[in-house]
């Protein structure tokens, strides 16, 4: 596809379990983004990677939130443990890597701990 | 810290008039501005990208305007029609280097037909 794509589009788990979200970003984008969306906070910054250099990690909320990105390309956010304010839709966006380069989107994971 | 602050929350407006939505920013220091919409249930479409030497962007019935020295930027819809209902994010790039995007929290359009 030409898109980012996302997956699972939606997640119910139980708290303490734990999840991992795929993102497939567009092909020849060299930066990945990891958001997440909840009521009443907006958007918010998690994790960023760029090529082969070392992620900038300075969004995750807390080490129960850990990202990897292999063969610059697919990326897998995982939650351990989870908790009920964990849920919210996490969205994946790529862009070129280029400084000021525009970001797209995927339809995001919408995650719902029971 | 950069925030940034979308005015009004809400808006709901007759089809066909021109609108304008407001973002607002507190650090003038940004390499660029993104606009996006957003469907419910859905992720986020770039709609325009305003480098920070640019004024303004246009596509088709959207224009997006920015005064970075005032922190300020507004994407006016021309002719709204239904289909323009959706909410619309508008985001900044801090500065260069800096690649996270910081989000306003929406403004939630209704064009009534």
């Amino acid at each position: 596809g030409a898109g980012v794509s996302q997956s699972p589009s939606n997640k119910v788990t139980e708290k303490g379990k734990d999840v991992e979200l795929r993102c497939d970003p567009i092909s020849g984008h060299t930066a990945l983004y990891w958001y997440r969306q909840s009521l009443g906070q907006g958007l918010e910054f998690l994790i960023y990677f760029q090529g082969n250099s070392a992620p900038d990690k300075s969004g995750l909320p807390s080490d129960r939130f850990s990202a990897e990105r292999t063969g610059g390309s697919v990326s897998t956010l995982t939650i351990q443990r989870t908790q009920q304010e964990d849920s919210a839709v996490y969205l994946c966006a790529s862009s070129l890597g280029i400084q000021g380069g525009e970001q797209y989107f995927g339809p995001g994971t919408r995650l719902t701990v029971t | 810290k950069q925030e940034v602050t979308q005015i009004p929350a809400a808006l709901s407006v007759p089809e066909g008039e021109n609108l304008v939505l407001n973002c607002s920013f507190t650090d003038s220091a940004i390499y660029n501005l993104q606009w996006f919409r957003q469907d419910p249930g859905k992720g986020l479409t770039s709609l325009l990208l305003i480098q920070s030497s640019q004024r303004e962007q246009t596509s088709g019935r959207l224009n997006a305007s920015l005064d970075k020295s005032s922190g300020r930027s507004t994407l006016y819809i021309a002719a709204s029609q239904p289909g323009d209902s959706a909410t619309y994010l508008c985001a900044v790039r801090p500065f260069q280097g800096a690649q996270k995007l910081v989000f306003g929290q929406g403004t939630r359009l209704t064009i009534n037909p």
